[in-house]
């Protein structure tokens, strides 16, 4: 059982360029999100998804497009690189929005942009 | 608006011995719950306990508990006997009900926690 998972877990980026990262989780949960962490900011949520085929943005869903086309996999894309999205991003998922549901992170993906 | 506040930047402690992490948190809901995350050096996001609202007692895990005032809107995390593994950075959070499907975690900017020999 590998809860969530991420790749690649490291990335260097020229300004401009796309790249997708991917997270994958095995425990059948519905719910799914992308957040950034930036030093003194915490995390901030991205995009997230409440099911297969659905998305929705987050607090700071600009620059970043998503997609759920299976239940297991949440994929997050950058098409046109920028500094500002140089971060360490987190996946996580959790079995549903009750507030007292625990959400499972990933090991993160940190990313760099020249 | 919700919102978690982690004062403490960083907190130093001896080996064994207890230390509080700080947590107040601001929502207009009765029902709610607050999580706490430890983030080692490594990077990964690990769940350490959660607290709900209606939860009558505190909240323990091991050697972490929860100091849970309600009144005063206060979660915080009770580590008792610290061990050099605990040094990394503590997370505190709560769903964001505000939003329609109820979904986020709201974080604190979190605590960095060093525990020396």
């Amino acid at each position: 059982n590998a809860g969530v998972t991420q790749t690649p877990k490291f990335r260097v980026l020229k300004t401009g360029q796309s790249m997708t990262l991917l997270c994958a989780q095995d425990m059948n949960h519905e719910y799914m999100y992308w957040y950034r962490q930036d030093p003194g900011m915490g995390l901030r949520l991205i995009h997230y998804s409440v099911g297969e085929g659905t998305t929705a943005k987050g607090e700071v869903p600009d620059g970043y497009n998503v997609s759920r086309l299976k239940k297991q996999n949440f994929l997050l894309g950058l098409e046109s690189a920028a500094p500002s999205q140089t971060s360490v991003y987190f996946c996580a998922s959790s079995s549903g929005t009750a507030y007292q549901e625990t959400q499972y992170f990933g090991p993160g993906t940190r990313l760099l942009v020249l | 608006a919700q919102k978690i506040t982690q004062t403490q930047p960083g907190m130093f402690v001896q080996e064994k011995e207890a230390v509080t992490l700080d947590c107040t948190y601001d929502t207009s809901d009765q029902s709610y719950g607050l999580f706490w995350y430890k983030q080692p050096s490594s990077g990964e996001m690990i769940f350490l306990i959660y607290q709900g609202s209606y939860d009558e007692q505190n909240a323990t895990e091991g050697r972490y508990s929860l100091n849970f005032q309600k009144a005063r809107k206060s979660a915080n995390l009770v580590i008792s006997a610290s061990q050099l593994g605990d040094s990394a950075m503590y997370f505190c959070a709560m769903r964001d009900l505000t939003n329609q499907a109820g979904t986020a975690l709201i974080f604190g900017k979190g605590t960095t926690l060093s525990v020396s020999s």
